[in-house]
């Protein structure tokens, strides 16, 4: 079965730094994906980025980039230049393939990240 | 570009009470849908999964059911809620790589 561990429950960083968010991972997959998504106080699940488990490359999206270690089987997520609006919950995710060819997301717990001025 | 809608965004229903939480998609065709549930201060668990219509996969054995009667509208649906319902209700529409939320619903059963 897909696991994500994320073992930071609460982050807190400076404005304007840079900061990192754990995200370990259990698959015996050999094809997946790990994503990131952003929930802030509203709700909504705002998709941040994505790697392919076959993406020799780290993916970066603007100020988020994921800090792939597939030996270690850790995907990280790196935001840059903090700003006041990161503050939110950030949730790791692994794709995992289902019937019909659909995928279903294996969520984490979460990390609190609070950006303090 | 796609969007993706969900109602109600709050709902309090008394214990026993029936459901139904609709979730519509635009801008694409034929799409992966998903129900996920988030209890309070945890990650997302997926309930069902369709990727056709009337085609639903059922993650999770519970007091719920889903229904697809149209490409791009998703129902979420129970007969008589149970105070382990409650909930914020995620609906999510997938392509190849990337699945988007919703809004979300936020259920309170008393």
């Amino acid at each position: 079965a897909q696991k994500i561990t994320q073992t930071q429950p609460g982050m807190f960083v400076q404005e304007k730094e840079a900061v990192t968010l754990d995200c370990t991972y259990d698959t015996s997959d050999q094809s997946y994906g790990l994503f990131w998504y952003k929930q802030p106080s509203s709700g909504e699940m705002i998709f941040l980025i994505y790697q392919g488990s076959y993406d020799e490359q780290n993916a970066t999206e603007g100020r988020y980039s994921l800090n792939f270690q597939k030996a270690r089987k850790s995907a990280n997520l790196v935001i840059s230049a903090s700003q006041l609006g990161d503050s939110a919950m950030y949730f790791c995710a692994i794709s995992h393939l289902v019937q019909g060819g659909s995928e279903k997301l294996v969520f984490g717990k979460g990390t609190k990240l609070t950006v303090n001025p | 570009s796609q969007t993706i809608h969900q109602w109600p965004a709050t709902l309090v229903q008394p214990v026993g009470s029936p459901l139904s939480l609709e979730c519509t998609v635009e801008g694409t065709s034929n799409p992966n849908l998903y129900w996920y549930r988030q209890a309070a201060g945890r990650g997302l668990q997926l309930l069902f999964y369709s990727v056709g219509i009337g085609q639903i996969s059922s993650e999770v054995p519970q007091n719920l059911s889903a229904s697809r009667p149209q490409d791009r509208q998703f129902i979420l649906s129970s007969k008589k809620l149970l105070l382990s319902d409650s909930g914020f209700y995620l609906c999510a529409w997938g392509d190849t790589d990337t699945q988007y939320f919703g809004p979300g619903t936020r259920l309170t059963v008393l």
